[in-house]
């Protein structure tokens, strides 16, 4: 069975920094890796979705790659803004219906004013 | 944009009550899903389906059932409420990318 983990499970940085948040798997098998943010009691907004045949997805400041061979994939944020604190949570898909979304239980990013 | 709405976002019931949770989305997606999440244990499925009047047991189906008779519609309920069930409902659809609805608080007394 997939297992997803997202290490550290919180980071706390001042504005203006660069960061990488880190999604590891088990199962290499993967269809594709979906970035999330989540709020504070809100729902999830998908911030990237990366293809198993693609290296790599942008979307402004973000960038996420996948190494699929290693069960790897990171989110990288450019020039960290107060705006951009929030839990993400990163999903693998390994198909199969009901089995296939795993999630990790996510990063706690605080970005100090 | 994909939009998932949820019928309420926050809800309080009793002991034992039937609650019916419903989600709609708006755009013609195949899949959707119902999932709680709960501190420390992250998000866990509940059902899936992938077509109308088809759905899939997910990790917790225990005490919950749905209903798909639309294609944008997918329905939780449950049957029995109890305090256990206490949770974050999130809805979410897809057909490859999964879009989230913004979630139901609901407290069981």
């Amino acid at each position: 069975k997939q297992e997803v983990t997202q290490i550290p499970a919180a980071l706390s940085v001042p504005e203006g920094e660069n960061l990488v948040l880190n999604c590891s798997f088990t199962d290499s098998a993967i269809y594709n890796l979906q970035w999330f943010r989540q709020d504070p009691g809100k729902g999830l907004t998908s911030l990237l979705l990366i293809q198993s045949s693609q290296r790599e997805q942008t979307s402004g400041r973000l960038n996420a790659s996948l190494d699929k061979s290693s069960g790897r994939s990171t989110l990288y944020i450019a020039a960290s803004q107060p705006g951009d604190s929030a839990t993400y949570l990163c999903a693998v898909f390994s198909g199969g219906g009901a089995d296939g979304l795993t999630f990790g239980k996510g990063t706690h990013l605080i970005i100090q004013p | 944009d994909v939009k998932v709405t949820q019928s309420s976002r926050y809800l309080v019931k009793r002991t034992g009550e039937k609650v019916f949770l419903e989600c709609v989305q708006d755009m013609d997606h195949e899949n959707m899903f119902w999932y709680r999440q709960d501190p420390g244990l992250g998000l866990r499925l509940i059902y899936f389906s992938y077509d109308v009047k088809m759905k899939e047991k997910g990790d917790i189906p225990e005490g919950y059932s749905v209903s798909r008779e639309k294609k944008e519609r997918f329905s939780l309920i449950l049957e029995s409420a109890s305090t256990n069930q206490t949770s974050m409902y999130l809805c979410a659809s897809s057909n490859n990318e999964q879009f989230f609805g913004p979630g139901t608080r609901l407290t069981v007394l």
